[in-house]
């Protein structure tokens, strides 16, 4: 069975600091997607992030980064100088056909 | 190219009763799949449609329902309602059933089951 466990419940920075928000996984598949997703109060999920298993590089856009190792089962999200409109919930998801979803992350950014 | 849509936006209904919720998917997509977000959880997968058949489903009982019609619009019936059906439901489109295709979520229809 896939898991996803994002134990960070809330988060709650003040803006320009960086921000962490951590995702730890569990899968028995060698082939796999992780996604991170955002969720503003009006309710849809914003895709941001997908990578598959095979690809263990770490990717920056823009304030955005994400840290991907198979040797730790995680795919943690950095958020660089924090803005207010980067509060939302952020899900951490897993894949081998159909995502599975972590219970999510509260981020509040402060101003 | 127009994104996925819901509706209603916010439904109350009375325990015991029926509710039908209708997502029209992306322009393009053949594929919608529904997901149930209880508040303070994350989304929890009900059933996917492709090409109007069911392709998967997840721990839901039979009461919920669904159709995929022939311009993969979709819609996700429940019977018997119960309090704790009382959640926000996604729906997503995507051009095929696996993930790597990539999800378009909608905004989401806010039950409430009084």
């Amino acid at each position: 069975a896939q898991k996803v466990t994002q134990a960070q419940t809330e988060i709650s920075v003040v803006e320009k600091e960086d921000v962490t928000l951590d995702c730890v996984y569990e899968t028995r598949d060698t082939t796999y997607y992780l996604f991170w997703y955002k969720q503003p109060p009006s309710g849809e999920l914003v895709f941001l992030i997908r990578r598959n298993s095979f690809d263990e590089q770490n990717e920056i856009s823009g304030r955005y980064s994400w840290n991907f190792q198979k040797s730790t089962s995680s795919f943690n999200f950095t958020i660089t100088a924090s803005q207010v409109v980067d509060s939302a919930v952020y899900f951490c998801a897993l894949a081998d056909y159909i995502p599975t979803f972590g219970r999510g992350t509260s981020l509040i950014v402060h101003p | 190219e127009t994104g996925v849509t819901q509706s209603p936006t916010h439904l109350i209904k009375t325990r015991g009763q029926q509710v039908t919720l209708r997502c029209s998917s992306q322009s393009g997509h053949n594929t919608v799949s529904w997901y149930q977000q209880a508040l303070g959880q994350g989304p929890q997968f009900i059933f996917q449609y492709y090409r109007e058949e069911e392709n998967g489903r997840g721990n839901f009982p039979p009461r919920f329902s669904g159709l995929q019609f022939p311009n993969y619009s979709s819609e996700l019936n429940v019977n018997a309602l119960e309090l704790d059906d009382s959640a926000l439901y996604l729906c997503a489109s995507s051009l095929g059933g696996q993930a790597n295709y990539g999800y378009t979520f909608g905004s989401g229809t806010r039950l409430t089951v009084v």
